[in-house]
């Protein structure tokens, strides 16, 4: 079965930088993810895809800070230069030919 | 650019028949893309609920399958959601995006739009 899992919270301080980790279920390691960010109150914003190689592709406007990597079964998302709108919720999100699967989120707060 | 637009009625009744529109603006949705619903229940994470191609093809989730239709409506740009005997634990903003290029293997969702809260109650 395809699950994505993320840890539920992370934090880091301003200026410093985060890296998110989103981990494929057994089986699933050749999989890319993309990271969708959703600040408070909003809807979620498409960030990157990230492929199995680690080679990723951003969405229109989403800054050099945002980065993306890969190793084994895990999918990461590198925030540098933290900045407070950064405070947010982001979901990785795989898929299959006929399914489509969000991980539970995590929730990174800027301190 | 593409955007796109969720309307419907922001309250439904218990066991009735839950009716939302994805208005699109900027790009044909019949050619090329899978477009789909996604719904976020208060307080909680983001559920596919499915996903549709203008020819008519569907996906749905497992979970909501026997509840759930997508269809598309070519002439009006716009795709439609219909989801059967709602209950509360339907309540969610739900939210339509655009995914993936038909036959590309890359089916994550690229843009999506704001959403509109949908409230179950009698």
């Amino acid at each position: 079965q395809l699950v994505l899992t993320q840890s539920p919270s992370a934090s880091a301080s301003l200026g410093a930088s985060v890296k998110l980790t989103c981990t494929l279920s057994s089986g699933h390691n050749s999989y890319a993810i993309a990271w969708h960010q959703q600040q408070p109150e909003k809807g979620p914003r498409y960030l990157m895809k990230v492929n199995s190689d680690g080679s990723h592709t951003k969405g229109d406007g989403i800054p050099d800070r945002f980065s993306g990597s890969s190793s084994g079964a895990e999918r990461y998302l590198t925030i540098s230069s933290l900045q407070s709108e950064d405070e947010a919720d982001y979901y990785c999100q795989t898929w299959g030919t006929a399914v489509r699967v969000f991980g539970g989120g995590t929730k990174l707060t800027v301190l | 650019q593409v955007q796109l637009h969720e309307s419907g009625p922001g309250l439904v009744k218990p066991s009735e028949t839950l009716s939302l529109t994805c208005t699109v603006s900027g790009y044909s949705i019949s050619t090329s893309y899978y477009w789909g619903w996604i719904r976020q229940p208060p307080g909680k994470g983001l559920e596919w609920i499915g996903s549709m191609y203008h020819s008519g093809s569907t996906y749905y989730s497992p979970s909501l399958r026997s509840r759930v239709t997508i269809l598309v409506a070519t002439s009006k740009n716009q795709f439609s959601l219909k989801l059967s005997s709602v209950t509360a634990a339907d309540t969610a903003v739900y939210y339509c995006a655009r995914e993936g290029l038909y036959d590309s293997g890359n089916y994550y969702m690229d843009v999506w739009g704001k959403g509109t809260t949908v409230t179950v109650s009698s």
